[in-house]
């Protein structure tokens, strides 16, 4: 148990346009889900925690405007990129922790969905 | 601050030898660290835990991990490598307590390569 999926795995878009990425735990209910981002050869960094039916926490020098965050049921977790631009491009990452769990050491991950804003 | 150092950005090993992926932690107090692993188009998987409890950790697949203060490392081996364990693998200390408030802090990775 404890599946998380993305969609889309991979998603190339123009710049100036919007991306919806989805995170979604299949077999369990999360309360909270984090977005990461990898760049190439670097550590995954956090971007926010996400909090169903509450505002995101976004962690300094992230963009709240830009990223959007949604979390509005207990399995879905969605990041929009508005008005991507090329240094956007990177590898994002959702994790989610299973309702009732007061840890935040034990997430779950998405394979993660790979983004190129030409 | 909490961080971790992944020594190696690329091992590579070959069938049937030791497996041995380095990690030094940076920790103002007793760390909670981890080592996850994530094979292409999967999700990161946690391979163990240490959480102050006995210093050699064992993991699945057959990995373990020794926590040593004294050198401020948690290095992951396994004795005998396989070709299902060529993935990446990093190495994680969280920023907390084991709270609810606490974070993740993720090394850079290390990308194990098993040859034949």
């Amino acid at each position: 148990g404890a599946v998380v999926s993305q969609h889309p795995s991979w998603v190339i878009c123009k710049s100036g346009t919007s991306v919806k990425i989805e995170c979604r735990s299949l077999d369990f209910q999360a309360t909270t889900m984090f977005w990461y981002r990898q760049f190439p050869k670097q550590s995954l960094m956090l971007m926010a925690t996400s909090n169903e039916g509450s505002k995101a926490t976004y962690e300094q020098g992230v963009e709240k405007d830009k990223f959007l965050i949604n979390h509005a049921s207990l399995t879905l977790s969605t990041l929009t990129v508005t008005s991507a631009h090329p240094e956007d491009s990177s590898f994002y990452i959702c994790s989610a922790i299973k309702a009732a769990t007061r840890s935040r050491e034990t997430q779950y991950f998405g394979p993660g969905t790979r983004l190129l804003v030409l | 601050a909490q961080s971790v150092t992944q020594l190696d950005s690329h091992v590579s090993v070959s069938e049937g030898t030791p497996v041995l992926l380095r990690c030094n932690y940076s920790s103002s107090y007793s760390p909670s660290l981890f080592w996850y692993v994530q094979h292409p188009n999967k999700g990161l998987q946690l391979l163990l835990k240490y959480t102050s409890a006995a210093t050699l950790v064992k993991g699945i697949n057959g990995f373990e991990a020794e926590f040593k203060k004294s050198e401020t490392s948690f290095h992951l081996t396994k004795p005998s490598a396989h070709m299902s364990d060529a993935a990446e693998y990093f190495c994680v200390v969280s920023d907390g307590y084991g709270g609810a408030t606490n974070k993740l802090i993720f090394g850079t990775g290390t990308l194990l390569a098993v040859q034949p």
